[in-house]
């Protein structure tokens, strides 16, 4: 089964810290991806990457960052943490998401103060 | 914008029911249709995928697919209380997906014993 680590399960940050979310898969997968959730607001598409160096913005990327240097690390990065930035980040990643759609890591819920 | 419908719930179903979830999406270019269960605290894990229109079937979930009304539905039949959870419907956008899925903002199901 593809494994995906997200490196923090929680992390509590300061206002106005640089953050360093990782996300590592094991399975050679070209497609990753960043999502934050929240209640109400549902699953909402940050940054995402189709291979090295590559990086696109998704619906909500204000605020934050990717790098992708190694095909099976994935870093999304928060530039200066506010407090609105205190949602649960999910990682994810595919080898063809249109025929095997996501496996999700666990999640890291950060909390910004 | 593509969109993903579901109705939030919380949908209660007696313990050994069948519990209809029901998703409807706005992109009708969309080819791949995805259900996730996700417990609470947990990041959401894949059950049940479909391409084609009409129905799918493993074990006690059962998904459809109407692409002519933009609809996908998920039956869990002989429901437990360990199918208490939320459940996400997830769409591939078109083109391959290659920019990611869209999700709903998912369906509280409560099984009571």
């Amino acid at each position: 089964d593809v494994k995906v680590t997200q490196s923090s399960r929680y992390l509590v940050k300061r206002t106005g810290e640089k953050v360093f979310l990782e996300c590592v898969q094991d399975m050679d997968h070209e497609n990753m991806f960043w999502y934050r959730q929240d209640p109400g607001l549902g699953l909402r598409l940050i940054y995402f990457s189709y291979d090295v160096k590559m990086k696109e913005k998704g619906d909500i990327p204000e605020g934050y960052s990717v790098s992708r240097e190694k095909k099976e690390r994935f870093s999304l990065i928060l530039e200066s943490a506010s407090t609105n930035q205190t949602s649960m980040y999910l990682c994810a990643s595919s080898l063809a998401v249109a025929y095997y759609g996501y496996t999700f890591g666990s999640g890291t819920r950060l909390t910004v103060v | 914008q593509k969109e993903v419908e579901q109705n939030s719930g919380p949908l209660s179903v007696p313990e050994g029911a069948i519990a209809s979830l029901n998703c409807t999406y706005s992109d009708r270019g969309s080819q791949s249709f995805f259900w996730y269960r996700q417990y609470s605290g947990k990041s959401p894990e894949l059950i049940m995928f479909i391409y084609s229109n009409g129905d799918k079937e493993d074990g006690r979930f059962t998904a459809q697919l109407n692409k002519a009304s933009q609809y996908v539905s998920l039956l869990i039949r002989d429901s437990q209380p360990s199918d208490s959870a939320t459940y996400l419907c997830a769409v591939s956008n078109s083109g391959g997906g290659a920019d990611g899925l869209t999700f709903g903002k998912g369906t509280h199901l409560i099984i009571q014993p």
